[in-house]
């Protein structure tokens, strides 16, 4: 089955700054890649995702990039605001697969 | 508006009694999932299902029990014999019975052990 790893657990950015989330997955046959994005106390919502025909897909400050040879997809999050803090979660569903296997979650921080 | 809703949002539970988590979704979607979430952890599939009257097991499925009845429903019943029920629980459903479209979550139940 597909295994979905995600780095960093914990990141901690300046307002402002960018911010970078990474996964990587084990099944070269994995064809969908959502991201979402987890309040406190709340159920996760989906932000952005991606499909394998495509490399990268923008949304205002957000942004996926994937690489299919190297099995790696990152979220990209620009000019972070204090709302931008919370949990985010990446998953990835394979070819044959009828389920999202979800990363670890990285508990993002922006400070002021 | 359409959505998934998950009741109660706060549970407490005696040792050694059952407490069913309820999960209603008005959006159409075929399937539906059941995760725990221990603080400071990710998501655990307990169970899911794809179609009315058939459901497959999670990762963690010892410990509780589900139904699908009904397209719009997928309660979760928490057992005696679950030793460590405390935690954050979520509901999921999906319009594709593969996740390729994504997942709408509930907002949870939190269960707490008294």
């Amino acid at each position: 089955g597909e295994n979905v790893e995600q780095h960093p657990s914990t990141l901690s950015v300046q307002e402002g700054d960018s911010a970078v989330i990474k996964c990587t997955y084990s099944d070269s046959a994995s064809n969908y890649f959502p991201w979402y994005k987890q309040e406190l106390g709340k159920g996760p919502q989906l932000i952005i995702d991606i499909r394998s025909n495509v490399g990268e897909k923008k949304d205002q400050r957000i942004a996926v990039t994937l690489n299919k040879t190297a099995k790696h997809f990152s979220l990209h999050i620009t000019e972070t605001q204090p709302e931008d803090s919370a949990v985010y979660f990446c998953a990835g569903v394979t070819g044959g697969g009828n389920k999202l296997t979800f990363g670890t979650g990285t508990q993002l921080k922006v400070e002021l | 508006d359409g959505g998934i809703t998950q009741s109660p949002k706060y549970l407490f539970r005696k040792e050694g009694q059952n407490v069913t988590l309820s999960c209603e979704q008005n959006l159409n979607h075929d399937a539906m999932y059941w995760y725990r979430q221990d603080p400071g952890q990710g998501l655990r599939l307990i169970y899911y299902s794809q179609i009315v009257n058939d459901f497959q097991k999670g990762d963690i499925a010892e410990g509780y029990s589900v139904s699908r009845e009904k397209k719009e429903s997928f309660p979760l019943t928490v057992t005696s014999a679950q030793k460590n029920p405390t935690a954050f629980y979520l509901c999921a459903s999906s319009p594709s019975r593969t996740g390729k479209d994504g997942y709408t979550f509930g907002s949870g139940t939190r269960l707490t052990v008294v």
